[in-house]
């Protein structure tokens, strides 16, 4: 495991489609993050995880946003009946809960999604 | 909640000079500042972290300090090298749920 996966790397859809993303994040960290970054902006946080437990939810996530880590291993994020101001880069993230290296929040390469 | 500001937002140095990024955060629980460097078309990568229990920390050619009463913080980059142009964020941990909230970036280039 060399790092945070992150698929699709591009996807590009047409307004009111929807879309989910997958992460999977380092072996050993129970704890993952998902941040939306739009250009020339710092990554903004979404959601976060610990483990399958989803602690806290930003305002930006709307009703039409969902994440789930079902078995507290991989995540999803799920964008429905998307709308062109959803294009962004989607970053997940994932840390340890324990260790030096505690908090320490590792990234992906992201998720690039263009709405039509 | 947190709030993290970021200056310069763009930043040009001829190569071998030092580069300086500053960073203010307005709540001063935070008790964790890390600093990533995001290359075009990748995700931000950690470069060099300090904790609020430290005033200055140093990698090679890296290096941060931390003002916790004036809730300050600086990246400084000494003899740089055209691989270090990318864009730069700060950052700071809200010690609710362990949150990272990010300053707006700094681009960096470096001129050969």
């Amino acid at each position: 495991d060399t790092g945070v996966s992150q698929n699709p790397r591009h996807k590009i859809t047409k307004r009111g489609q929807n879309v989910t993303f997958r992460c999977d994040p380092i072996s050993e960290h129970n704890r993952l993050y998902w941040y939306r970054q739009t250009l020339g902006q710092g990554p903004e946080f979404l959601t976060y995880f610990q483990n399958e437990a989803q602690l806290e939810k930003s305002r930006l996530l709307s009703d039409r946003f969902s994440a789930e880590r079902p078995k507290g291993s991989f995540s999803t994020l799920e964008i429905q009946r998307t709308e062109q101001g959803d294009s962004a880069m989607y970053l997940c993230a994932s840390s340890p809960d324990r260790g030096y290296d505690k908090n320490i929040q590792y990234f992906g390469a992201g998720t690039r999604l263009s709405v039509l | 909640g947190e709030n993290v500001e970021q200056h310069p937002s763009t930043l040009s140095v001829q190569e071998g000079d030092s580069a300086v990024i500053k960073c203010t955060y307005s709540d001063s629980a935070s008790n964790y500042f890390p600093w990533y460097k995001q290359e075009l078309g990748k995700g931000p990568q950690l470069i060099i972290d300090i904790r609020s229990n430290v005033g200055e920390k140093k990698d090679q050619r890296i290096a941060v300090t931390l003002n916790k009463t004036a809730k300050h913080f600086s990246l400084h980059i000494t003899e740089t090298q055209p691989e270090d142009s990318a864009v730069y964020f700060c950052a700071a941990r809200e010690t609710s749920y362990d949150k990272v909230i990010f300053g707006p970036g700094t681009s960096l280039s470096v001129i050969p």
